[in-house]
């Protein structure tokens, strides 16, 4: 059955240091790839996707995640975090059969000053 | 900028009574979605419509029922509310499923007592 894994509940960072939020996956055929940010109160914004060609995708406010197929992952990446960078992130993957999304159970993300 | 909103932030609501949840877009989209998020579970989706009076069910429609009697407007019914039907409950839509560009609303957190 197809599954996406956030293997981290929980993760805290410094301020100014580097963030990576893993994503697994579990989709028979070739995914798309989505990573969401949820702020305190708020919805979910999209950060960045990814369908086909280059395996590293640019996303909004800094963030970049990159497709490795081998190891059916798509993790999210920052060099260096803001406070505004707390929230939760949520990993999603669509289905081409009926092209809805299967959610990841989220990680928050907090920042220590 | 595409807007999604839900028409309650917060509602309280007893045991057994009938809940509506109202969500309307301003884009013409044709695709409405309701999701519940709960700690831990991420996103479950509950119905889906991708076309004025149509329906679908999502993966826990149980307890739930829909209605979209115009494009804009999708509404989540709780016919009888049960305390396991207090969580955040969100409303998304999309121009295009095969492009998942969802729009999500800010949320209403039920409280079922």
């Amino acid at each position: 059955a197809q599954s996406v894994t956030q293997p981290d509940i929980h993760i805290t960072v410094s301020e100014g240091a580097s963030l990576e939020l893993r994503c697994n996956y579990s989709y028979g055929a070739t995914p798309y790839l989505f990573w969401y940010v949820q702020s305190p109160g708020q919805g979910l914004q999209l950060l960045l996707k990814y369908f086909s060609g280059d395996t590293l995708v640019q996303g909004i406010k800094g963030f970049e995640a990159e497709f490795k197929r081998s190891q059916s992952s798509f993790n999210l990446r920052k060099p260096s975090v803001h406070w505004s960078d707390a929230a939760e992130y949520f990993c999603a993957v669509g289905m081409d059969s009926n092209y809805q999304l299967i959610w990841g159970a989220g990680t928050k993300l907090i920042i220590k000053p | 900028d595409v807007k999604v909103t839900q028409s309650s932030r917060y509602l309280v609501k007893r045991t057994g009574e009938k809940v509506f949840l109202e969500c309307v877009q301003d884009m013409d989209h044709e695709n409405m979605f309701w999701y519940r998020q709960d700690p831990g579970l991420g996103l479950r989706l509950i119905y889906f419509s991708y076309d004025v009076k149509m329906k679908e069910k999502g993966d826990i429609p149980e307890g739930y029922s829909v209605s979209r009697e115009k494009k804009e407007r999708f509404s989540l019914i709780l016919e009888s509310a049960s305390t396991n039907q207090t969580s955040m409950y969100l409303c998304a839509s999309s121009r295009d499923r095969s492009n998942y560009g969802y729009t999500f609303g800010s949320g209403t957190r039920l409280t079922v007592v």
